[in-house]
């Protein structure tokens, strides 16, 4: 099955810094990637996704790249704000199933 | 609407006592999820309901029962449950499981359930 890895588990960053986390998957059927934002009582909820066919995408201060050739895709984040402080796991859905495989998970500290 | 509500947002109960969970969303999605989360740990899935039919169950302890009573309605049935039972129980939602990766998963807050 799928395997996600992630790395670092944590990362702190001053504030209006830039933050990269990045995550390695196994099976190269995998064909979308999102990444879930989880806040200390809350669920995660998706910030930024991204599928096989697209090699980049942007919302504002957050960012997503995928290489499929090296099977790994990070996230970006600028001008990290307190506020971005949270547990960010990355996810793979493998091509051959619907299930969502999730990586270990970071904790992002933004510093002010 | 695009929230999925679960109550209780705390229960504590005994090994011995039956209780349930309960998630409900009105995106019209067609699929739901249970996921438990324990402290530090990425989700973990259990069941996955598609149009209201059980799909996948993750190997999942007969003492966790779900029940999809309609397309908006999610339940987890708890009985005899452990004290290593305790964690964060995730309801999630999504418009359907195509492989197509199309369908993207809405997280409730979660349920902190604690089994003493």
């Amino acid at each position: 099955g799928e395997n996600v890895e992630q790395h670092p588990s944590t990362l702190s960053v001053q504030e209006g810094d830039s933050a990269v986390i990045k995550c390695t998957y196994s099976d190269s059927a995998s064909n979308y990637f999102p990444w879930y934002k989880q806040e200390l009582g809350k669920g995660p909820q998706l910030i930024i996704d991204i599928r096989s066919n697209v090699g980049e995408k942007k919302d504002q201060r957050i960012a997503v790249t995928l290489n499929k050739t090296a099977k790994h895709f990070s996230l970006h984040i600028t001008e990290t704000q307190p506020e971005d402080s949270a547990v960010y796991f990355c996810a793979a859905r493998s091509g051959a199933n619907s299930k969502l495989t999730f990586g270990k998970g970071i904790t992002l500290s933004v510093r002010p | 609407d695009t929230e999925v509500t679960q109550t209780p947002k705390h229960l504590v109960m005994g090994m011995t006592n039956k209780k349930s969970l309960k998630c409900e969303q009105h995106m019209g999605h067609r699929a739901m999820y249970w996921y438990k989360q324990k402290a530090k740990k990425p989700p973990e899935l259990m069941f996955v309901y598609s149009y209201e039919k059980l799909s996948i169950n993750e190997s999942v302890p007969s003492r966790f029962s779900p029940e999809c009573p309609n397309s908006s309605l999610l339940n987890l049935h708890l009985h005899a449950l452990q004290p290593e039972d305790s964690a964060l129980y995730l309801c999630a939602s999504s418009q359907g499981v195509a492989r197509s990766g199309a369908n993207v998963l809405t997280f409730g807050a979660g349920s902190r359930l604690t089994v003493l």
